[in-house]
């Protein structure tokens, strides 16, 4: 059964604070790997795709990398606007999305 | 380029009712989806569409759950009759093909009571 887990559930950081969060997944015929960020009350807004082992992408103060178990996304010097829960969601032939990190950036 | 529209973007009723929802994807988008959110879990796909036809509704509860996209257009999902456990945000996405990126619309929030 395919699987995603993503860690920590929640996080708190200090502005300028920089971290990472986790997705570790166990699928059958991986395609690729999305991010989404999702604020509250709206649907889920896309970052990233990674397709290979190895791959990187950059946004602003974001970083996806990927590996063959799992993806993280760096967090470089976060503000308080980087606060949502960010999902990760590897692709077979659908997305099968993790239950999230929620992120809080405090000033 | 607008986005994906849904409505109403919230709804109350009672255990036993019937619901519907709309969506309006991208304009050009072939595929759209259906998803349904619990609070504090990720998307779940109900139903794929590409163009006015079904990929996949494997995960569609067929017993109370239906969706259709007559035109290739606009979708509506409806739930008859609705159960405490539907209360959820159900999300429409469409993309440009079947493998393509995914675009979400901002969600129905549905609460049964």
């Amino acid at each position: 059964e395919d699987q995603v887990t993503q860690s920590p559930e929640a996080l708190r950081l200090q502005e300028g604070e920089s971290s990472s969060l986790n997705c570790s997944y166990t699928v059958s015929g991986l395609r690729g790997l999305f991010w989404y960020r999702q604020d509250p009350g709206k649907g889920p807004e896309f970052l990233f795709t990674l397709y290979s082992a190895g791959e990187e992408k950059e946004k602003e103060r974001l970083k996806a990398t990927l590996t063959k178990k799992e993806s993280f996304l760096h967090i470089t010097a976060p503000k308080p606007e980087d606060s949502a829960t960010y999902l990760c969601a590897p692709y077979t032939d659908k997305l099968i999305f993790g239950t999230g990190t929620r992120l809080q950036v405090f000033p | 380029e607008a986005g994906v529209a849904q409505s109403p973007r919230y709804k109350i009723i009672e255990k036993r009712q019937s619901v519907a929802f709309w969506c309006n994807p991208i304009s050009g988008h072939a595929t759209l989806y259906w998803y349904q959110q619990i609070l504090g879990q990720g998307p779940k796909l109900l139903i794929q569409f590409q163009n006015n036809g079904v990929v996949d509704d494997s995960q569609l509860p067929k017993d109370r759950f239906s969706a259709e996209r007559l035109k290739g257009v606009d979708s509506t999902l409806k739930i008859q009759p609705a159960k405490l456990e539907d209360s959820a945000v159900y999300l429409c996405a469409s993309s440009p093909s079947a493998v393509g990126t995914q675009y979400f619309g901002p969600g129905t929030r549905l609460t049964v009571l």
